[in-house]
């Protein structure tokens, strides 16, 4: 029952470092989230992906980009990570008409 | 543009009372739905409660249920019979009429007292 899996689960990057978060989920759903979540801001969307070879930005994509590289997988990219992309990244993936399930999480932080 | 309003940043309960949890929402599409997850503080996100734009009735689950008034754009969740393990931070959330993009509001802590 893996569901969605995100990688790593803790970073640590130097300012001006590159990263890419994994994201994968095994429901076959169509639809993959990524978010980020800091304190009292609540889940702010940052891209989406509707189906497989699409990709929208969301509420705060400015810093990022994604790849939906096929259905199962959605990937995450900080091209040069910055103090205020420190925060914990939060993959999830929706079916049609279901709820969106979440991965773990990754705490990432940018000093 | 969707806004989710979550205006109660704390709440209060004390075990085995019932407790409501503020949302509303402003949007322009005629078809969209709402949700609600819990986040415990060891971070996951559970889903709990989904009420459709078109469902005629408030949806329930075990404890969980939702007061919907769509006149008023809100939202509520309604937790009954409140044990300690529901502590936790709250999150509605709204999908738009494209079937796709999800947003959250900034969530309310609840914090359930002996």
């Amino acid at each position: 029952n893996a569901g969605v899996t995100q990688t790593p689960k803790f970073q640590v990057l130097k300012t001006g470092q590159s990263m890419t978060l994994q994201c994968a989920q095994d429901m076959n759903h169509n639809s993959m989230y990524w978010y980020r979540q800091d304190p009292g801001m609540g889940l702010r969307l940052i891209y989406y992906s509707a189906s497989e070879g699409t990709t929208d930005k969301g509420e705060v994509p400015n810093g990022y980009n994604v790849s939906r590289l096929n259905k199962r997988e959605f990937s995450l990219r900080l091209e040069s990570a910055a103090p205020s992309q420190t925060s914990v990244y939060f993959c999830a993936s929706r079916g049609q008409g279901t709820e969106a399930f979440f991965g773990q999480g990754t705490r990432l932080t940018v000093v | 543009a969707q806004k989710i309003t979550q205006t109660q940043p704390g709440m209060f309960v004390q075990e085995k009372e019932a407790v409501t949890l503020d949302c509303t929402y402003d949007t322009s599409d005629p078809s969209y739905g709402l949700f609600w997850y819990k986040q415990p503080s060891s971070g996951e996100m559970i889903f709990l409660i989904y009420q459709g734009s078109y469902d005629q009735q408030n949806a329930t689950e075990g404890r969980y249920s939702l007061n919907f008034q769509k006149a008023r754009k809100s939202a509520n969740l309604v937790i009954s019979a409140s044990q300690l393990g529901d502590s936790a931070m709250y999150f509605c959330a709204m999908r738009d009429s494209s079937g796709y993009a999800l947003n959250f509001g900034k969530g309310t802590s609840l914090l359930v007292t002996p």
